[in-house]
């Protein structure tokens, strides 16, 4: 156990519906990561915050994808209208931040999208 | 990273044994590396890391060697165990501090 801990472990959803996934981080880590983990792939990176502020998002997080961290420290990850495309596993890491990079990943949440 | 579909490429190796798994790296600017193990059903788990200012760093049982100049890493494990089976993953930082995954290499160890 990283200390990093996502809920729900498991989602299955119909087409069209609204999830939402929630990342609380190790508790003094200022960065958080959200990243999507396709079967035999490795993680791929979605966004990420210092504290709350969301500092960058990659070309992969759609529109229909929302993540937001409040008070710095929670984060939850939003897909609207889902597609059976977005079935994978959703990953979060937190860090120290740059001086102490080891990025520790929680257990992920898979989705499926029927 | 280079995608590798459904069809990771294995590592088959016998209890005891040392195991070298490679992995190529794309950004020449990256500073950071990391190899991360993953059990299935797992998020990924830290193993070990290596600066961009550094060729070789070892830890418990694991040695890192990076060579920038082909772009190229490598995680050595000494005295392979069943526990070690798992998927291994390298990873670059670049700008951002965001973590770039390789492909990732199945490694199973036979008893």
């Amino acid at each position: 156990d990283t200390g990093v801990s996502q809920d729900p472990r498991h989602k299955i959803t119909k087409r069209g519906q609204n999830v939402t996934f929630r990342c609380d981080p190790i508790s003094e880590h200022n960065r958080l990561y959200w990243y999507r983990q396709t079967l035999g792939q490795g993680p791929e990176f979605l966004t990420y915050f210092q504290n709350e502020a969301q500092l960058e998002k990659s070309r992969l997080l759609s529109d229909r994808f929302s993540a937001e961290r409040p008070k710095g420290s929670f984060s939850t990850l939003e897909i609207q209208r889902t597609e059976q495309g977005d079935s994978a596993m959703y990953l979060c890491a937190s860090s120290l931040g740059a001086l102490n990079t080891e990025a520790f990943f929680g257990q992920g949440t898979r989705l499926t999208v029927v | 990273g280079e995608s590798v579909g459904l069809h990771l490429p294995t590592l088959s190796v016998q209890e005891g044994d040392n195991s070298i798994i490679n992995c190529a790296y794309s950004n020449s600017a990256s500073d950071y590396f990391i190899w991360y193990k993953q059990e299935s059903g797992k998020g990924p788990q830290f193993i070990i890391d290596i600066r961009s200012n550094m060729d070789k760093r070892q830890g418990q049982r694991v040695t890192v060697l990076l060579n920038k100049t082909v772009k190229h890493l490598s995680l050595q494990i000494a005295a392979t165990q069943p526990g070690d089976s798992a998927v291994y993953f390298c990873a670059e930082r670049g700008a951002g501090n965001m973590l770039t995954f390789g492909g990732g290499t199945r490694l199973m160890v036979k008893p």
